[in-house]
């Protein structure tokens, strides 16, 4: 049973650069048509979608964030990472690592994905 | 960006009720919507998927359904254990854009 676990600091300065991983345990990372995902959750409030890398690579950014954001992949470790640069306090959020995968193929060779598997999540703070 | 709208914020319902909450979607998002509950201090569990199909192991209380726009996602008999948060997510495009949430809560 493939389980995800973020680690990282759980503060931050303004203006720095988060890095944040995500440890794949249970499973290859380079297995399937996955894509392995960014999401945070600012206290109290809705969930946001950063990012995901595909297992080959490519990636997708949410544009309100492209261009502060990386997110990578080190398959000799089964991890994945997240970097966003220039932090400030809007950025305080709890981070998830999730897995996104194709979970029933749809018309035109489209497929319906999910975030299936989660990490536990890890609280990011931008504080001086 | 898809911006996906979910009605209710927040609703008060009873052991055994049944209740709806709805999600509209910008854009028409065909059927590439999923819903997620979400428990204080836990992450997010994936719950439909497809705008209908259940994923493993959820009641079949829960169901799902929509197309386009308009999603809906229904409990028919609240049990304790559905007193929690429930988001949708489009999965059309990316970035995959999530509703705001609905916190369901004890009356």
């Amino acid at each position: 049973q493939v389980q995800l676990q973020e680690s990282g600091p759980g503060l931050v300065k303004p203006s720095q650069t988060l890095s944040l991983t995500c440890t794949v345990s249970g499973g290859s990372i380079s297995s399937g048509s996955h894509y392995w995902s960014w999401i945070r959750q600012p206290a109290g409030k809705g969930l946001e979608w950063i990012g995901r890398i595909s297992t080959s690579g490519s990636t997708d950014y949410n544009p309100s964030l492209k261009s502060r954001v990386t997110i990578s992949v080190d398959t000799s470790k089964n991890q994945f990472s997240l970097k966003l640069s220039s932090m400030t306090a809007a950025d305080t959020a709890l981070y998830y690592c999730a897995r996104d995968v194709p979970l029933v193929r749809g018309a035109a060779n489209s497929y319906y994905y999910g975030l299936d598997v989660w990490g536990q999540g890890t609280t990011v703070t931008v504080s001086s | 960006d898809i911006q996906m709208t979910q009605s209710p914020s927040s609703l008060s319902a009873s052991i055994g009720d049944r209740i709806t909450i709805t999600c509209r979607a910008s854009q028409s998002i065909n059927s590439f919507l999923n819903w997620y509950q979400q428990k204080p201090g836990k992450a997010p569990k994936l719950l439909v998927y497809a705008t209908s199909t259940l994923q493993s192991g959820v009641p079949s209380t829960f169901t799902g359904s929509g197309y386009g726009t308009v999603f809906t996602l229904t409990i028919s008999s609240l049990q304790p254990e559905d007193f929690a948060t429930y988001s949708c997510q489009q999965t059309y495009s990316a970035p995959g854009t999530f509703g705001q949430g609905t916190k369901v809560e004890i009356k």
